[in-house]
């Protein structure tokens, strides 16, 4: 089993939908969890962060994380053609002394004019 | 706002060759990290640094060796270029326990 998993895609949403992005993970001790876009040819840019479960929202954005299902989402409202990225899940459970994240293979988003 | 920059963008090598690719973050941030990110295959973690001269290996070390001699600085060395090191290399830096940023990238073509 993979240590962080996400569903390739594409997920092709119309302009103005929600986009619902999803990922698992398989360490119950992993602590920190992000979600990073990634436009292609460019580098991953943070978009959200989350420590506790529950929903935080930011803007058009929503991470929402549950802890007890190894769950973390990403909701995208009033979704963009702009939004069109791949769209990384990272995990950290903060072994040693640093913070190495591991990092899912990323969901392509498509949103359709 | 955190700046983690890249020494180039493009770069193309012969095999055999010596390629330093350098790092540099301006936010006083411990953590260092460089991955390659190839289709298919996601990001991978080549080396991390927490400390100057500080190192430890990550998933895929081999043919690579990395320096910190200096907190804002972390070069990634490829000692003998080969054709299957051919990828995006990413760095990014992070304090300690905390979100990690990402510099734009070297796109690396070794012919």
């Amino acid at each position: 089993q993979k240590e962080v998993e996400q569903n390739s895609g594409p997920l092709s949403v119309p302009e103005g939908a929600i986009a619902s992005l999803n990922c698992t993970y398989s360490d119950r001790v992993s602590q920190s969890f992000f979600w990073y876009r990634q436009y292609s040819g460019k580098s991953p840019e943070l978009i959200m962060s989350i420590y506790s479960n529950g929903d935080k929202e930011d803007g058009r954005f929503t991470a929402q994380l549950n802890k007890a299902s190894q769950y973390v989402s990403l909701l995208i409202r009033d979704s963009q053609p702009s939004d069109s990225a791949t769209y990384l899940c990272a995990v950290n459970n903060y072994g040693g002394a640093t913070n190495k994240l591991i990092f899912g293979t990323g969901t392509l988003l498509a949103v359709q004019p | 706002d955190v700046k983690v920059t890249q020494s180039s963008r493009y770069l193309v090598k012969r095999t055999g060759e010596k390629v330093f690719l350098e790092c540099v973050q301006d936010m006083d941030h411990e953590n260092m990290f460089w991955y390659r990110q190839d289709p298919g295959l996601g990001l991978r973690l080549i080396y991390f640094s927490y400390d100057v001269k500080m190192k430890e290996k990550g998933d895929i070390p081999e043919g690579y060796s990395v320096s910190r001699e200096k907190k804002e600085r972390f070069s990634l060395i490829l000692e003998s270029a080969s054709t299957n090191q051919t990828s995006m290399y990413l760095c990014a830096s992070s304090r300690l326990r905390s979100e990690q940023y990402f510099g734009p990238g070297t796109r690396l073509t070794v012919t």
